[in-house]
Formats: structure tokens, C-alpha cells, sequence
């Protein structure tokens, strides 16, 4: 079955560096792949996604995501973090075989500090 | 703003009893997800509508069941409510229910069972 992991469930950083939170896949498949991001007392929001094409994902906010297929991973990146980036991320994923529904796994999800 | 509205925000209630979950999707959206948070579990996937049918089902329990309506809303009910089953629960919406779509989350309803 579908699974997705993310290293870390918390991952602290100082204002202005590098973001990066790991998440790796499961299937022999590569799946559509997501990023979303959860604030305090909110819903989920995507990041991005993955589907086709480009390996290199652009999403809002200055977050980037690479996948890579000999590494079932896409990683999410940041160059410089901002305290307003401080929340839970989830990386999630849906298989590309054609059913008759979307069944999206989320992974455990990485809290992340942005320290002043 | 998502454009998912969920209601009610907050539930305190009683082990044993029932509560009514509503959600109301995007406009246009026809596929509506239900989802539950909580601390050990995770973000689990519990069931999909789509144009008032159900289309899949994730880990429900039985006591729990939901349906959408022709206006497209749709309503989680939970019954004899058990300490284990105070959660977040999530609605999303999003246009087709297809593999690789976006789906558009709710704030969430914060279900507390005593």
C-alpha cells in the first residue's frame, strides 16, 4: 500500500535560513505528489504539486519541491525562512493508476519553528 | 478563505451521543472529502462524495456515516460518541474528485467528546 514518511516530525530553523523538510514515497509508481501547509487553527492550504513535466515545482509563499524518481522523494525547500512560515506541513500523495476515485495519503506531517 | 464552510466550529458533547457535522463545498465543486486530525492518528482520509454518490471509503468506523446532498453539501454524522473520537474534522472540496486534482480545505470542525 500507498505510504508516505516525512523525517522529522519537527524541524526548527533561524529566521532568514534554509527551509528544507524531507518527505519520501512509497510506490514503484511515482504518484501525483503534494505539499500542504497547515497555520494554527486552520485548514490545509496547498504549497504545490507535482503531476508531470518540470521535476522542479514552483508553490506560493517562496517554497519549492524537486522530485526525484531515483530517490522517491520530494523534498520541500525554502531559501530563506520567515517567521510567518512557523506551522505543520504535510506531504501527501495520490497514485496515477486510473480509479474511480482520489484517494489522497497524507503523510504524518513536520512541524516547523522559525527561531528569531 | 478556501471557500469551504464548515459548521460547527467547535462540539462538546457526551460519550453515547450523536452529532451532525455540515460542510458546504467550493462553488462548482463536486467532490466532497471528509477527513479526521488528531494527535496519534494523524490525517486520516474517511470517506468521498462525489455529485451525491459515494466514491470511496478510507478508515470510517461504522458508527459514522455521511452523505451529499443535490445541492452538494454534505453532513458527517457520528453516533455513540466515544472518548477516542475527539478530533478535528476536516471537509474539502474539490472540482472533479480525479487523481492529481487540488483539493480545497475547511477550517474544520473541533469535535470534543466527554
Amino acid at each position: 500500500a500507498q505510504s508516505v514518511t516525512q523525517l522529522g516530525s519537527h524541524v526548527s530553523v533561524s529566521e532568514g535560513a534554509l527551509v528544507l523538510l524531507r518527505c519520501n514515497y512509497s510506490s514503484s509508481v511515482p504518484p501525483y505528489l503534494f505539499w500542504y501547509v497547515q497555520y494554527p487553527n486552520q485548514g490545509l492550504q496547498l504549497l504545490l504539486k507535482y503531476t508531470t513535466g518540470a521535476t522542479l515545482v514552483k508553490g506560493i509563499n517562496g517554497f519549492e519541491a524537486e522530485f526525484k524518481k531515483s530517490e522517491t522523494s520530494f523534498h520541500l525547500t525554502k531559501p530563506s525562512a520567515h517567521m510567518s512560515d512557523a506551522a505543520e506541513y504535510f506531504c501527501a500523495v495520490s497514485d496515477r493508476v486510473k480509479t474511480s476515485y482520489d484517494k489522497v495519503i497524507f503523510g504524518p506531517g513536520t512541524s516547523l519553528s522559525v527561531i528569531p | 478563505d478556501s471557500g469551504v464552510t464548515q459548521t460547527p466550529k467547535h462540539l462538546i458533547t457526551a460519550t453515547g451521543q450523536r452529532v451532525t457535522l455540515r460542510c458546504s463545498p467550493r462553488s462548482g465543486d463536486l467532490s466532497v472529502y471528509w477527513y479526521q486530525q488528531s494527535l496519534d492518528q494523524g490525517l486520516q482520509f474517511l470517506i468521498q462524495y462525489y455529485n451525491g454518490e459515494e466514491r470511496a471509503k478510507g478508515n470510517i468506523l461504522e458508527r459514522f456515516s455521511a452523505q451529499q446532498f443535490p445541492d452538494l453539501h454534505s453532513e458527517l454524522n457520528l453516533s455513540s460518541l466515544e472518548l477516542g473520537d475527539s478530533a478535528l474534522y476536516f471537509c474539502a472540496s474539490s472540482v472533479t474528485g480525479t487523481q492529481g486534482g487540488e483539493q480545497y480545505f475547511g477550517p474544520g470542525t473541533r469535535l470534543t467528546v466527554t
